[in-house]
């Protein structure tokens, strides 16, 4: 059975560095093809993809935050850490973990997702 | 990234199928996949490789894709179908690797 879940701090000020983690079980980040994203939704709008990291390490960023963030694993614990830096109001959202899915070359997907960490960003 | 457009609202009757479109330059690349989302929870998958349900989704829902175009229909909605519905797909366009569709508000009458 494949699990996710997502920890991190409810709320963050300003500025600070957001350090979330993602806790899974039922499958290894040291199996070929695997890979865990990060994904999140501000309230009220629609997901954005985040980052991505795969079993032999490669990651990958959306474009517009790349400069902020950072992913890592550490397949001892069974986790996926993101660390997002000088956070701003504008990143208050759920933030989601999924694991991908692959069909074939071409079919991507998100199979399972955690159930969310909602952060908030304030003074 | 490329975008993934789609119609920001949609209402059926109980009982009556509704279409629900997404449009994008990555689709003619990659395959489409489909989330639901009820408030408050996370996304469901209930459609993958165009046409592909997950265990346990009902076969009332399906997909299909052609050029930049994909669809996900429901035929014979029912009152737990009203949701937040999503397209996604990797990029194509070479920046982002995956991107999401603007979301699609169906609400069942």
């Amino acid at each position: 059975q494949v699990t996710l879940r997502e920890s991190g701090p409810a709320l963050v000020k300003p500025t600070q560095t957001l350090t979330l983690t993602c806790t899974f079980s039922g499958f290894s980040l040291t199996t070929s093809g695997m890979c865990v994203s990060w994904i999140r939704q501000p309230p009220g709008k629609a997901l954005e993809w985040l980052a991505l990291i795969d079993w032999d390490d490669d990651k990958y960023y959306n474009t517009s935050l790349k400069p902020r963030l950072t992913i890592s694993k550490d397949t001892s614990k069974n986790q996926v850490v993101l660390t997002m830096t000088n956070i701003d109001p504008v990143d208050t959202a759920t933030y989601y973990c999924a694991r991908i899915g692959i069909d074939g070359s071409s079919s991507f997907y998100f199979d399972y997702w955690g159930q969310g960490t909602v952060v908030t960003v304030s003074s | 990234s490329s975008e993934l457009t789609q119609d920001p609202a949609v209402s059926v009757a109980l009982g009556q199928t509704v279409r629900i479109i997404c449009q994008g330059d990555s689709l003619r690349n990659y395959y489409v996949s489909w989330y639901q989302q009820k408030p408050g929870q996370a996304p469901v998958l209930v459609i993958y490789s165009k046409n592909k349900r997950p265990s346990g989704i009902p076969d009332r829902f399906s997909g299909s894709s052609s050029g930049n175009t994909a669809s996900l229909t429901i035929i014979g909605a029912q009152a737990e179908d009203e949701a937040d519905y999503y397209c996604n797909s990797r990029d194509s366009s070479g920046n982002d690797l995956y991107v999401f569709g603007t979301g699609t508000k169906v609400t069942v009458l």
